[in-house]
Parts: structure tokens; C-alpha cells; sequence
């Protein structure tokens, strides 16, 4: 298994401009999520999906795009990127259990640089 | 509201030294779930250790330990006999039950030096 893939791993945007950072796992996991981290502030939570088809907001929400067509992506899309959007952006997935839901594992994450 | 406090930014520690993360934690939910992630400078994060509410038994694994107090809403982890390899920012988090699989609260993290 690869566990959960994100790409790009660098990306530079300038003002205004459209992108898709994308995210796979292939354990078949019901539960996907997306953070961002920025330098002081920890991790915060921009979507998540419990499956396919169900997508729900996070913390910090606003800015970004999610959809959830299979089980094995969860994209999040910035429409029109803005400087305060610069950060690196995790990717998480997870599975329920008989116990409740297991723990997230994380991707190795996307640096993303607005100019 | 749910939030996790480590109060250390920066500590700085010498090999074989041991060293204590805090954490704190604020929720009203009485099943709930806590973690510790690691991060080393390569960015990725790293999977720890996952406790929960109802289960305050003290974990060891290694030279890691935890040490979660319901009383205190504590949830620290020391490491023992530090190693460079430690060096790393550590990040405590929560969950509401139901939420662990999708929704952490992370707490800002402390970055952990450890010299040779």
C-alpha cells in the first residue's frame, strides 16, 4: 500500500489563479480530511468527508473547494488563490471500526506559496 | 468549545536528557479522544499514540511514555534518554467521539532541540 499520496508537493500560484491539490489512499477508507498548517498555529481543519459523496467544513473553510466522487480522493480546490492561503496542506484518511473511528494518517503534505 | 494548549514553544535538551512535553486540554464532551503526533524536520507527521477518555492507564513504549490525567486535563508525554533523532515538533491533539476519524483539534506544538 502507499498509505496516502498527495501531489504536488511544491507549488508556486500567483493572485487570483486556480488549482487543484490532490489526494489519494488506496486502504479504502471511509473518512478523509484536509489541514493546513501554518508557523505557530498547528494544524486546522479545512474539510472532510465521512464518504463518498458527503463532504462537510472544518475550522477554516472558506477559500477552498472539496468533493468526494470515490472512495479513493478527496481534492481540495482553491477557486482563486490569495497570499493568506500560503501554507502547507495535509491530507488524512481513516476507517471506522467496531470501536468507532480509527486514527488519521496523514499524507507527506503540499507546500503552497501565493505571490 | 474543544482546544489543546502546549504551553512550551522551544525546548532545547541534551542527548541522553529527559524531557517532558505538556499538554492541556479543554472539552465538555465526556468521551473524547487524545493523541500525539510527531513531526521531524523532513514534514511529514507521525503517528504516536491515541488514548481514550475512559482509559487513563499510563503508556510506555520505549523510551516514550504518556501520562494522561483526567483530574488535571493532562496528556503529557516524556521522552527518556532523549536522542538527536528525537529532535522534532510535537503536536497533541483532540477529538469529540465520533470525530477522531475526521476532525482533530491540534494544539500549536513544541519543538524539541536535542544537541549531541
Amino acid at each position: 500500500n502507499a498509505g496516502v499520496t498527495q501531489t504536488p508537493k511544491f507549488q508556486v500560484l500567483k493572485t487570483g489563479q486556480s488549482m487543484t491539490l490532490q489526494c489519494a489512499q488506496d486502504m479504502n477508507h471511509e473518512y478523509m480530511s484536509w489541514y493546513r498548517q501554518d508557523p505557530g498555529m498547528g494544524l486546522r481543519l479545512i474539510h472532510y468527508s465521512v464518504g463518498a459523496g458527503i463532504t462537510d467544513q472544518g475550522e477554516v473553510p472558506n477559500g477552498y473547494n472539496v468533493s468526494r466522487s470515490t472512495t479513493e480522493d478527496f481534492p481540495l480546490r482553491l477557486l482563486s488563490a490569495a497570499p493568506s492561503q500560503t501554507s502547507v496542506y495535509f491530507c488524512a484518511s481513516s476507517y471506522s471500526t467496531s470501536l468507532g473511528e480509527d486514527t488519521q494518517y496523514f499524507g507527506p503534505g503540499t507546500r503552497l506559496t501565493v505571490l | 468549545a474543544q482546544k489543546v494548549t502546549q504551553a512550551q514553544t522551544e525546548i532545547s535538551v541534551v542527548e541522553k536528557e529527559d524531557v517532558t512535553l505538556d499538554c492541556v486540554y479543554e472539552t465538555r464532551d465526556t468521551t473524547y479522544y487524545l493523541f500525539w503526533y510527531k513531526q521531524p524536520p523532513s514534514g511529514e507527521l507521525v503517528f504516536l499514540i491515541r488514548r481514550n477518555s475512559f482509559d487513563e492507564q499510563n503508556e510506555i513504549s520505549g523510551r516514550y511514555s504518556w501520562n494522561f490525567q483526567k483530574s488535571t486535563s493532562s496528556f503529557n508525554f516524556t521522552i527518556t534518554a532523549s536522542q538527536v533523532v528525537d529532535s522534532a515538533v510535537y503536536f497533541c491533539a483532540l477529538s469529540e467521539a465520533g470525530q477522531a476519524g475526521t476532525a482533530l483539534i491540534f494544539g500549536k506544538g513544541t519543538t524539541l532541540s536535542v544537541s549531541s
